[in-house]
Formats: structure tokens, C-alpha cells, sequence
């Protein structure tokens, strides 16, 4: 059964870069999709993007300027890259298997941006 | 983006209730509805996929149904470990949407 975990800092400065990653048990990052979830405090769930070891990537056109995902096969990881961080990018965030249909969550891990 | 609508936003039912939640979406989707199951501090998980279908080990008091733009998620007897937030999403058009969700308590 895959498990996935987030980690990376909590606290970062605005106009800073955010990486965070996932690392994944349980199943080759090779195969399937991999994407990135967030939710703001009092908000609901926003999907950020997905990408594939074949290079397959798709993200949300009202981050696409600024996200990156990619993987590296070699620790079975894939890391999200959020640039020009606001707070309105304070969100707890989760990774994710699926393509637009999560299949396996992992338990997410709080990211605040604040100077 | 197609807005994903769900009511209620919260419920508190009794022990062996039934309880139902829906979710509107602003353009057909077909079936492709997913319905996820959210407790604190836990990863989300994915109860019903393709708006009817129970995924693997998840119990039978869960369902869904619907199709175009008007699903159903029910609980036919509600259990204790059943409080979590609850949150449909489609998966028809990128980027996916989620519902506001709907918080799911015990009387």
C-alpha cells in the first residue's frame, strides 16, 4: 500500500521560494502521477499541478507562472517549487498519486509564509 | 474553472441515522465525481470514485450516485468513526475543483 509524507519548512518569508517534498513508499514514482494539493486556512481544497516520469505536467493556470514539480527517481521523492510566496499562500499542503483524482493522500504538512 | 457546490455545510446526526450530502456541479461532468473523506490531522481519503464506485476496503454504508450535474453522497448508517469533513470534487476538467465541504458530527 503506498504511503506518502510531505516535509519541508513551516515558516517562510514572503517573496521567498517554498520547496517542499514527498517522499514515497510502497509504489516506483516511475509509474503513475504525482500531484500537489493545498488548503488555505478556513478554505477549501485547491489543486496545484501533476507530473510524470515520463515529463507529463499539468498545473493550475492561477499558479502556473510560479510552480514547479518535479522527480527524482533516485530517493523515490517528487518536490513541489512555489516561488514569489504571499501570504495568501499560507495553506496546508499535500501531496499526492493521481492525475485529477487523488488516489492516495498524504497527511499534509502547514506551510506559513510571514516575515 | 467549474464551481462545485455542496450542501450542507454541516450536519450533526444520531448514532445509525442516515445521512446524505450533495454536491452540484456548474457544468456536466458526466460521472466524474469523487467523493473524499477528511479527519484531522489524517491524510484525506478517497471513498468513491467515478460518483458510485466504492473504493477498495472502503464499508458498504458508503455510496454515491448521480450523474451530469447533480450527485449524492450517503452514509446509510452513521458510525463514530465516521466524523471527518467530507468533500466532493470532479475530475472531468482541469484543474479539478473540490466542494466547500461538509463537516460530518455526532449528536
Amino acid at each position: 500500500q503506498v504511503q506518502l509524507q510531505e516535509s519541508g519548512p513551516g515558516l517562510v518569508k514572503p517573496s521567498e521560494t517554498l520547496s517542499l517534498t514527498c517522499t514515497v513508499s510502497g509504489d516506483s514514482i516511475r509509474s503513475f502521477y504525482w500531484s500537489w494539493i493545498r488548503q488555505p486556512p478556513g478554505r477549501t481544497l485547491e489543486w496545484i499541478g501533476y507530473s510524470s516520469f515520463s515529463g507529463t505536467s499539468n498545473y493550475n493556470p492561477s499558479l502556473a507562472s510560479r510552480v514547479a514539480i518535479s522527480l527524482d527517481t533516485s530517493k523515490n521523492q517528487f518536490t513541489l517549487r512555489l516561488t514569489s510566496l504571499t501570504s495568501a499562500d499560507t495553506a496546508v499542503y499535500y501531496c499526492a498519486r493521481g492525475k485529477a483524482s487523488p488516489v492516495s493522500w498524504g497527511q499534509g504538512t502547514l506551510v506559513t509564509v510571514s516575515s | 474553472d467549474i464551481q462545485m457546490t455542496q450542501s450542507p455545510s454541516s450536519l450533526s446526526a444520531s448514532i445509525g441515522d442516515r445521512v446524505t450530502i450533495t454536491c452540484q456541479a456548474s457544468q456536466d461532468i458526466l460521472t466524474s465525481l469523487n467523493w473524499h473523506q477528511h479527519k484531522p490531522g489524517k491524510a484525506p481519503r478517497l471513498l468513491i470514485y467515478g460518483a458510485s464506485n466504492l473504493e477498495t476496503g472502503v464499508p458498504s454504508r458508503f455510496s454515491g450516485s448521480g450523474s451530469g450535474t447533480d450527485f449524492t453522497f450517503t452514509i446509510s448508517s452513521l458510525q463514530p468513526e465516521d466524523v471527518a469533513t467530507y468533500y466532493c470534487q470532479q475530475s472531468d476538467n482541469l484543474p479539478p475543483t473540490f466542494g466547500g465541504g461538509t463537516k460530518v458530527e455526532i449528536k
